[in-house]
């Protein structure tokens, strides 16, 4: 099993409303990262775990909260968002820290 | 400030022909370096790595080369196929602290 797996693909929310985006692999990799990318633009870095412990936050908004229940499992809770948050959320995971990532499929996610 | 500089933003290659994909970092401490590729609405494919110590890494139609004393980086893809069409990101790692993405490239191969 190489995938990650992210849900839901697509979501939509007000500015008041409470999300979360989640995601699984099950290769056993040791690093988990949240990604945010705008169209036309690389993705930019937003969180990265490794062994379950957050170990790298980039000067993220505290509206955007991240969890890792497990070594499989990622969590990214919303809330409060802004319309300029709406952009294609991506996890990846890898074996070594900021090596070979695998990526998901994306939440493309629109604040209204 | 970008470490990680695509200055192409777009390349258009004749089917079976190749196409050389550039990549420019100005950070001397990156060790590692990769390159994905993206399709519109999906998340990036890894698609072929060098660590520092090399110059060159190949795989299949796929060659990485890599010059450091330039700081510069390149993706060969030959021959070229419809399919390779998408967004080629390059990145870099410095000893696994700091990841950055290139800007992008759009490949366009035409058949």
């Amino acid at each position: 099993d190489t995938e990650v797996t992210q849900t839901p693909k697509h979501l939509v929310m007000g500015m008041t409303n409470k999300k979360s985006l989640k995601c699984e692999q099950h290769m056993g990799h040791r690093a988990m990262y949240w990604y945010k990318q705008k169209a036309k633009k690389p993705p930019e870095l937003m969180f990265v775990y490794s062994y379950e412990k957050l170990s790298i936050n980039e000067s993220v908004p505290s509206r955007f909260s991240p969890e890792c229940p497990n070594s499989s499992l990622l969590n990214l809770h919303l809330h409060a968002l802004q319309p300029e948050d709406s952009a294609l959320y991506l996890c990846a995971s890898s074996q070594e820290f900021h090596r070979e990532a695998f990526f998901g499929q994306g939440t493309r996610l629109t604040v209204v | 400030d970008q470490q990680v500089k695509q200055n192409s933003p777009s390349l258009s290659v004749q089917e079976g022909r190749i196409s050389i994909l550039n990549c420019d970092y100005t950070n001397s401490m990156f060790d590692y370096f990769l390159w994905y590729k993206k399709y519109p609405a999906e998340g990036p494919t890894f698609l072929i790595s060098i660590s520092s110590i090399k110059d060159k890494n190949e795989d299949g139609r796929f060659t990485v080369f890599l010059n450091k004393s330039a700081k510069h980086l390149s993706l060969h893809i030959v021959p070229s196929q419809p399919g390779d069409s998408a967004v080629y990101f390059c990145a870099a790692s410095d000893m696994g602290n700091q990841f950055y993405f290139g800007t992008g490239t759009s490949l366009t191969v035409i058949p």
